[in-house]
């Protein structure tokens, strides 16, 4: 139940693209889902984040909608670039001060 | 502001030897993660602290790793005897926890293991 399950495992996007990777949880207790990117050899980076109370949350290129009763939550990259190839991992908390369950992660390359 | 900062970068040992990393988290932040990830996987979490105590170790394998956050600050991590499956990226993360923003975590670069 505690399970966070990702896809896809890698996506390849033409650059000026749009990149779609989904996640979807079993443990209604989550509050907070946010969106880590990771690049070789770095520590994962927080990308955006959101809570079930919005269904969706921009920040620049980077949107997460959220859908509460699929218990369903995805990430979208609109005009993808080079620089954005990387893996991206969902994760999910209950309250404000747990540990993440992170998703397995996408790997992400964009083509110029 | 200074990140998340863990040493060593790399570690190669062989297996049944010990070894420890060290993380420093961000100043002021009260609460400390360390995670695991294996090549290829999601992070997973060994150890949470809040400020010097233990919140989670539930994942932890108790039989050979220990950790420890003395003063609420510093922390360590320690395997003992160490075992192939425990070659991995070690990451260290802290969060306010308390005031300001609770639930953002922030990663060190980690310390890679590789057991021989």
């Amino acid at each position: 139940q505690q399970q966070v399950k990702q896809s896809p495992q890698s996506l390849i996007v033409q650059k000026g693209g749009i990149s779609i990777i989904n996640c979807a949880y079993e443990n209604t207790a989550f509050d907070y889902f946010p969106w880590y990117q990771q690049f070789p050899g770095k520590g994962p980076a927080l990308l955006i984040a959101i809570r079930p109370d919005v269904s969706e949350k921009k920040e620049g290129r980077f949107t997460i909608s959220f859908n509460k009763s699929a218990k369903q939550f995805s990430l979208h990259i609109m005009d993808s670039q080079p620089g954005d190839s990387a893996t991206y991992f969902c994760a999910a908390s209950v309250g404000g001060r747990r540990a993440l369950t992170f998703g397995s992660g996408t790997r992400l390359q964009v083509q110029p | 502001e200074a990140g998340v900062a863990q040493s060593p970068r790399y570690k190669i040992i062989e297996k049944r030897q010990s070894v420890a990393f060290w993380c420093n988290p961000i100043s002021g932040h009260a609460t400390l993660y360390w995670y695991q990830q294996i090549l290829g996987q999601g992070p997973k979490l060994l150890i949470q602290f809040q400020n010097n105590g233990v919140v989670d170790d539930s994942q932890l394998p108790k039989d050979r790793f220990s950790a420890e956050r003395l003063k609420g600050v510093d922390s360590t991590l320690k395997i003992q005897p160490a075992k192939l499956e425990d070659s991995a990226v070690y990451l260290c993360a802290s969060s306010q926890g308390l005031a300001g923003k609770p639930y953002e975590q922030y990663f060190g670069p980690g310390t890679r293991l590789t057991v021989t």
